[in-house]
């Protein structure tokens, strides 16, 4: 079975800095799909970044991106000019590319960031 | 756009009680699934529905019992509320094809005494 693991349990960054989450999994299959998600004091899981295994350019949006190793099974997400907003619990998601209903969707334990002003 | 909508959002029980969680979502998303966050163990997959009309078993299923209507929605009961039971609850839905991300409710803080 496949496993997903954040080693840091909070995190913070001085506000217009940049940080960085780490992830790592673990996975014996070649095809599969990488997650970011945010999890604001609202509790609502937000989709922030995506990564498909086969690709080997790492995925960016706006001042999101990811740093995908495939070979090191890491998965580590950069918060570029943070921002006050982005204080929130971020989880690192696995899913299989065999995946095909979903119930192999696999989360990390998260990291909780906190944005000083 | 609703997406998926899960009710209630907070509640408290008491040890023995039962009571469902409802879950709908309108994007027509074929899978659903409910989890619990706890803290420090990221999402579990309690029970899952691959389609209308199927149910099956996650990671941690024991002590609840679930339903799917039909399509758009799928409920998450609780027969004997225990303290260990005592989480956040989210529904989400998948498309179905292996490329798509999950979308989630906006979970529901069970509290048992």
């Amino acid at each position: 079975a496949q496993t997903v693991t954040q080693s840091q349990p909070e995190m913070s960054v001085q506000e217009a800095e940049t940080v960085t989450l780490s992830c790592t999994y673990d996975t014996s299959e070649s095809d599969y799909y990488l997650f970011w998600y945010k999890q604001p004091p609202s509790r609502q899981m937000i989709l922030v970044i995506r990564q498909e295994a086969y690709k080997q350019q790492n995925a960016t949006e706006n001042r999101f991106s990811v740093n995908f190793q495939k070979a090191a099974k890491s998965f580590s997400l950069k918060i570029s000019d943070s921002q006050l907003g982005d204080a929130a619990m971020y989880f690192c998601a696995y899913r299989s590319a065999w995946d095909n209903y979903g119930q192999n969707f696999v989360f990390g334990p998260g990291t909780r960031l906190s944005v000083l002003p | 756009n609703a997406g998926v909508t899960q009710t209630p959002k907070f509640q408290v029980l008491k040890t023995g009680q039962s009571m469902t969680l409802q879950c709908a979502q309108d994007m027509n998303h074929n899978s659903m699934y409910w989890y619990r966050q706890d803290p420090g163990m990221g999402l579990r997959l309690i029970y899952y529905s691959a389609s209308e009309g199927t149910t099956d078993k996650g990671e941690v299923p024991n002590g609840y019992n679930v339903s799917r209507l039909n399509k758009r929605e799928f409920s998450l009961r609780l027969e004997s509320a225990a303290p260990s039971q005592t989480s956040v609850y989210f529904c989400a839905s998948i498309l179905g094809t292996v490329n798509t991300e999950a979308f989630f409710g906006q979970g529901t803080r069970l509290t048992v005494v």
